[in-house]
């Protein structure tokens, strides 16, 4: 199974629109958790870093639910600049370590 | 954030060289860097764990002689494709550990021909 797993999309929404990703894990003892974002061939910027209270940037929303061992992204108000992929990213039994999922690709679409 | 910066940004070699990249973390100290591999339309793929002062830690899979990773320095890490094959052709990213957040170099994209 692996680390993190996340649905590679695309997601293809309109302006304005709200749109939700969701990246499972696979180590109850993880830490560390983030979300990245990937433009095409340019290496990854952190977005945010993920909170166990829930934290908000913006309109960037992220969440972790350890039960269910998933972190969400939630983007509001969605604009072209936002297209790109979004990568989450969790840390492994060493706390030293990090996965990275595979990424999800938003479009973002006029 | 802090800046991470790897060199070259991009490469193109023959097959049967070496080729050396270089990730530097510019205005923090890095313990611990960490390197990626990632061919196309996949995700980053953690290939090792580079420990200043001490051996790296590579994932499963991935060839240590083949994959040669220096850490001399709080600030510098190297990674070095030794006989390099046009299936090693990939982009290579670095990341260096500052406290609990990940940042990342530009990337080096390896063409072997």
């Amino acid at each position: 199974r692996k680390e993190v797993e996340q649905d590679p999309g695309p997601f293809n929404v309109p302006e304005g629109a709200t749109v939700a990703f969701n990246c499972t894990y696979s180590n109850s003892a993880s830490q560390s958790f983030f979300w990245y974002r990937q433009d095409c061939r340019k290496e990854p910027k952190l977005l945010m870093s993920v909170y166990s209270s829930g934290n908000e940037d913006g309109r960037f929303t992220a969440q972790l639910n350890r039960a269910s061992q998933y972190i969400s992204l939630l983007i509001r108000d969605s604009k072209l600049s936002d297209s790109a992929t979004y990568l989450c990213v969790v840390n492994g039994d060493n706390f030293n370590k990090f996965y990275f999922g595979s990424g999800t690709k938003l479009n973002v679409k006029p | 954030g802090a800046v991470v910066s790897q060199h070259p940004s991009w490469v193109i070699c023959k097959s049967g060289t070496s080729v050396k990249i270089e990730c530097r973390s510019l205005d923090f100290q890095a313990t611990t860097m960490f390197w990626y591999r990632q061919f196309p339309k996949q995700s980053l793929m953690l290939m090792a764990t580079s420990n200043e002062g001490s051996k790296a830690t590579y994932e499963q899979g991935v060839e240590k002689d083949k994959f040669l990773i220096n850490h001399a320095s709080l600030t510098l890490s190297t990674l070095t494709v030794t006989s390099a094959h046009p299936e090693d052709s990939s982009f290579y990213i670095c990341s260096a550990l500052d406290r609990t957040k990940a940042f990342f170099g530009q990337g080096t994209r390896l063409t072997v021909v």
